[in-house]
This record gives structure tokens, sequence and C-alpha cells, in this order.
């Protein structure tokens, strides 16, 4: 059994300051961890994936992501935000195998840009 | 362009009654979900499907049907038996045996009055 942990539901930052959105995640096996972004009445885009090599993730709209293992974390930065980024974000983890039906995804933050 | 469709965006039924959801792929996947999304709850998986004419229950089948008689269509059905359909269902795809990606569709937003 795997579960995920969004430390913040909701997280406020002023346009073009720094954010981290906190994930922390619990799994008795190795697994891939993921982080998708949900505008409003929309589906889930995907913003990076880690699966296995460099623990920090670059993905899309200049997000990234670091792998810490000890720590049982996968938080997500960026270091400039856009009133663009307005939306909320889930992190998910899945077993390496098992197929895309064993995601579990977190209960989401949502992060609010103030201009 | 290759996606996910939903339809309707929006739906509005009363209670008691059956109502039907629509997803279509044309991304020739094999695999395809369905999910229930609830404000502070993130997604739940209601069922899937990995091949025609196979389906899965998932964490909460409870009220809900499907069918996957094509590779690209797989309807949820949000039977009177569901206690609280009030809810975003969100329809994805993915290649099967895949457990890394997944594409989603824009969603349906169910609300029973």
């Amino acid at each position: 059994a795997q579960s995920v942990t969004q430390l913040d539901s909701q997280v406020p930052v002023f346009e073009e300051a720094p954010v981290e959105l906190r994930c922390n995640y619990s799994s008795s096996v190795s697994v891939y961890l993921f982080w998708y972004v949900q505008y409003p009445n929309q589906g889930l885009q995907l913003l990076l994936k880690y699966l296995s090599g460099s623990t920090l993730v670059k993905g899309i709209n200049g997000f990234e992501a670091e792998f810490n293992k000890s720590q049982t974390s996968f938080h997500l930065r960026k270091p400039s935000v856009h009133i663009s980024d307005t939306a909320e974000y889930f992190c998910a983890v899945s077993p390496l195998s098992g197929g895309y039906q064993k995601v579990t995804f977190g209960t989401g933050t949502k992060l609010q840009v103030i201009p | 362009d290759g996606g996910i469709t939903q339809s309707p965006k929006y739906l509005f039924r009363k209670e008691g009654q059956n109502v039907t959801l629509s997803c279509e792929q044309n991304l020739n996947h094999d695999a395809m979900y369905w999910y229930r999304q609830d404000p502070g709850q993130g997604l739940r998986l209601i069922y899937y499907s990995q091949i025609v004419n196979d389906f899965q229950k998932g964490d909460i089948a409870e009220g809900y049907s499907v069918s996957r008689e094509k590779k690209e269509s797989f309807p949820l059905t949000v039977t009177s038996a569901q206690k609280n359909p009030t809810a975003f269902y969100l329809c994805a795809s993915s290649i099967a045996g895949t457990d890394t990606e997944a594409f989603f569709g824009q969603g349906t937003r169910l609300t029973v009055v």
C-alpha cells in the first residue's frame, strides 16, 4: 500500500516570488513520482515525473522537483511564479509495476498567485 | 489532434435518475480509466479497462457501471444506487502496461438535484 500527503491545501504567493509545494509519500516498494497541474474545470496535465536517475527533475512551465528518498519527499518548486500558475497541483505515486491504475493521488494544493 | 474528449462538460440530473457520461479517445490507447474528484479528496479510481470487452472495479465502484465495447470509448453510467453522485468526473487513457503516464480529458461536472 502507498499513500501521498500534500501538507498544504492552499499556498498564496506574490507574483515573481519563489514557491515550494510539499509532497511526502509512504510506500513499502520503490515508486514513480508525479506532479500534475489542474486549472479550474479542466483535466490534469502532467508537469513532471521521476522514474529513476537524477533526483532533480525538470518539468514544463519552469517547474522542477527533487526526489529525496531518505525523507520520502518530492517537493515541487518554481523560482518565480506568474499569475498563470494559479491552479491546483497534485502529487501522485505509483509502484514500479502494475499499471497506471495503481497510481495514488494526493489531495491537492491550490496555488494562488497574488498580483 | 489526438486526445480525450469528455461530454458533456456540465450535466444536471434529478435524484434517482441514471446518467451516462461519455469518454472518447483517438490516441489508440488500450487502457482507459474513470476517476471521481471531490474537493479536498484528490482523485479516486472508479473503474478501469485495459482491453476491449474487459474492465475492473477501482476503489469506489459502487453505484457506477461501465462498458468497453470499442477501443475508443469508455462510457460511465452513474446509477441511482450511487448515494452522492454530485462530483467532477475525469476520464483518462494510457498505453496498456504503462505505469508512467496517462492523458486526461477535460472532465464532466455532474450535479444531481
